[in-house]
């Protein structure tokens, strides 16, 4: 078991461009969830996927961002035509859904700077 | 709707004393708690959580946190202090139904002096 894994782990980025970050999950884990951290504070809901279904989108998710898990393992998240106010960290949890109680483990993160 | 207020953004304490980080939580719902620890440009790791059963949980590290419904807490604790222990610390809850989604609160910084 490797863990939730993503890459880049930084990402520099001028203001306009598109970036786009992946997520692997724990293999088996059914939901994948993407957070957004500002420095200073504790991480906010972004969306979440259970398998390839996009099940909700945070009202912070603005019509820039776009994720998707296509075949259920991993994911991507897209951000197009960045603004500075983008730059934060991008946390990427994973979790098994099924008789036991849903425990989210987190990857390392993405550290988004748009300058 | 939910929310996680932790009261102290930062708290110091020295190597050896107790450590007491306080969370409150509000939810409409029974809620599933956890504490998470986030060490410098690291993801978040879980330290424990609260769903059912017994109200005092341990976790890893020598941790442990109490549920109080009555008071809307689960304050972590730790009788003595490790410089290791110097992270971020998180406190979440989410609701008892489909989305897993976790609501943080602010954090805690824990400075630990030796």
């Amino acid at each position: 078991d490797t863990g939730v894994s993503q890459d880049p782990r930084h990402k520099i980025t001028k203001r306009g461009q598109n970036v786009t970050f992946r997520c692997d999950p724990i293999s088996e884990h059914n939901r994948l969830y993407w957070y957004r951290q500002t420095l200073g504070q504790g991480p906010e809901f972004l969306t979440y996927f259970q398998n390839e279904a996009q099940l909700e989108k945070s009202r912070l998710l603005s019509d820039r961002f776009s994720a998707e898990r296509p075949k259920g393992s991993f994911s991507t998240l897209e951000i197009q035509r960045t603004e500075q106010g983008d730059s934060a960290m991008y946390l990427c949890a994973s979790s098994l859904v099924g008789l036991a109680e849903e425990t989210q483990y987190f990857g390392p993160g993405t550290r988004l700077l748009v300058l | 709707a939910q929310s996680v207020t932790q009261l102290g953004s930062h708290v110091s304490v020295s190597e050896g004393a107790l450590v007491l980080l306080r969370c409150n939580y509000s939810s409409s719902v029974p809620p599933y708690l956890f504490w998470y620890v986030q060490y410098p440009n690291q993801g978040l790791q879980l330290l424990l959580k609260y769903t059912t059963g017994a109200t005092l949980v341990k976790g890893i590290n020598g941790f442990e946190a109490e549920f109080k419904k009555s008071e809307t807490s689960f304050h972590l604790t730790k009788p003595s202090a490790h410089m290791s222990d110097a992270a971020e610390y998180f406190c979440a809850v989410s609701g008892k139904s489909n989305t897993g989604k976790l609501i943080f609160g602010q954090g805690t910084t824990l400075q630990v002096k030796p």
